[in-house]
């Protein structure tokens, strides 16, 4: 009830190319889904997040696609760069305390 | 705000000695969790506390580990005695509900136990 399941583990794109990250979770009470970045040596940073009530969420060359029927949200990013290199995590939570449960993490790896 | 601030950033010990990781949150914040990264089971959430209160332990593996946190700018995270299948990255991160649910992450400790 508590897991968030991840895919791809790994992902390697040209540089432009458009990688999408897919997530699924089962608890219908999680109400917040954040995406995490995170760089080699560094702690995860919030990239961009979304609550249930909307479809979907753009942040510059970032977007959260979000279907609550078939309980799967997904991070497309657009026009990739080298610089998009890192590991990205989806995230779930629910109540007050937002108490994080992640998913295993895809490691992206744009190439030049 | 300098940010979450974790020491140290690397710890090499040996198999049964005590290790304790320190974290400051970033100031104001009245969440704290602790996080251990390793490649086999990813990021797991070990424990948070609210106000200093320990609110879910229930991710500590075992006994050997403890979290303390005094007062609301420092917080220790101990393993004694520690293992190998202990080494992993540990990360501490704070929030403030009043602003919002995002989860700053410090650097992270990165522990080696031989």
């Amino acid at each position: 009830q508590q897991q968030v399941k991840q895919s791809p583990q790994s992902l390697i794109v040209q540089k432009g190319g458009i990688p999408i990250i897919n997530c699924a979770y089962e608890n219908t009470a999680f109400d917040y889904f954040p995406w995490y970045q995170q760089f080699p040596g560094k702690g995860p940073a919030l990239l961009i997040a979304i609550r249930p009530d909307v479809s979907e969420k753009k942040e510059g060359r970032f977007t959260i696609s979000f279907n609550k029927s078939a309980k799967q949200f997904s991070l497309h990013i657009m026009d990739s760069q080298p610089g998009d290199s890192a590991t990205y995590f989806c995230a779930a939570s629910k109540g007050s305390a937002r108490q994080l449960t992640f998913g295993s993490g895809t490691q992206l790896t744009v190439l030049p | 705000d300098a940010g979450v601030i974790q020491s140290p950033r690397h710890e090499v010990t040996e198999m049964g000695q005590e290790v304790t990781l320190r974290c400051k949150p970033i100031s104001g914040h009245d969440y704290l969790f602790w996080y251990r990264q390793t490649m086999m089971r990813g990021l797991e959430l070990l424990i948070y506390f609210n106000n200093n209160v320990p609110i879910d332990d229930s991710g500590m593996p075992e006994d050997r580990f403890s979290a303390k946190m005094p007062n609301a700018s420092f917080s220790t995270l101990k393993i004694q005695p520690s293992e190998p299948r202990d080494s992993a990255v540990y990360f501490c991160a704070s929030k403030n509900l009043a602003i919002g649910a995002e989860q700053y992450f410090g650097p992270g400790t990165r522990l080696t136990v031989t």
